[in-house]
């Protein structure tokens, strides 16, 4: 059971280029997610999405594209990476309506740095 | 603007005592928290968490208590273990949320001493 996988796990880019991080779970969870960690900030929620063909606009989403075409894809496009995308992503995934439990599974991060 | 905060950046403890970390939050609207522990290179994990009906939720060592009142809450490890030592984020839940979209907090790091 492979749960949340990410891909790539290190990722450098040069300013201005372009870019997509990969998430995929195997749960048949209806909602998806991707969130930023920056030290001092904690995790801010960027995009999400609660099932195929609807995504939603977090806390930080500028810069950055989702799309939802089946249940267990939710890919995050850098449009044209900038430093201050320099963070470790985390997509996640868990239940909706009446089997969420408050739970969200993450994947083991995807770390970018933008040069 | 930080809804939900922890204060302390750090905090050490020496095995086998307790540790507790706080969190507070500002927006009235969240009705469901948790806690996730993370350690270095990995995600994330689900600890344990709290409905705003409750006070009080214990699941083994960990024990988390919720002040609403007070827009607070805390979880206390009893007995602290060299095994605790992570990163430990609170996060908050919107009334009526029926999914993971959550706001967290910026973390606290825990050092448990042996």
């Amino acid at each position: 059971n492979a749960g949340v996988t990410q891909t790539p796990k290190f990722q450098v880019l040069k300013t201005g280029q372009s870019m997509t991080l990969q998430c995929a779970q195997d749960m048949n969870h209806e909602y998806m997610s991707w969130y930023r960690q920056d030290p001092g900030m904690g995790l801010r929620l960027i995009h999400y999405s609660v099932g195929a063909g609807i995504t939603d606009q977090g806390e930080v989403p500028n810069g950055y594209n989702v799309s939802r075409s089946t249940t267990e894809d939710f890919p995050l496009r850098l449009l044209s990476a900038a430093p201050s995308q320099t963070s470790v992503y985390f997509c996640a995934s868990s239940f909706s309506g009446d089997f969420w439990t408050g739970e969200l599974f993450f994947g083991e991060g995807s770390r970018l740095t933008v040069l | 603007d930080q809804q939900v905060k922890q204060n302390s950046p750090s905090l050490s403890v020496q095995e086998g005592r307790i540790s507790i970390l706080n969190c507070d939050y500002t927006n009235s609207m969240f009705d469901y928290f948790l806690w996730y522990k993370k350690y270095p290179a990995e995600g994330p994990t689900f600890l344990i968490s709290i409905s705003s009906i409750k006070d009080k939720n214990e699941d083994g060592r960990f024990t988390v208590f919720l002040n609403k009142s007070a827009k607070h809450l805390s979880l206390h490890i009893v007995p602290s273990q060299p095994g605790d030592s992570a990163v430990y984020f609170c996060a908050a839940a919107a009334g009526g949320t029926s999914y993971g979209k959550l706001t967290f907090g910026q973390g606290t790091i825990l050092t448990v001493h042996p």
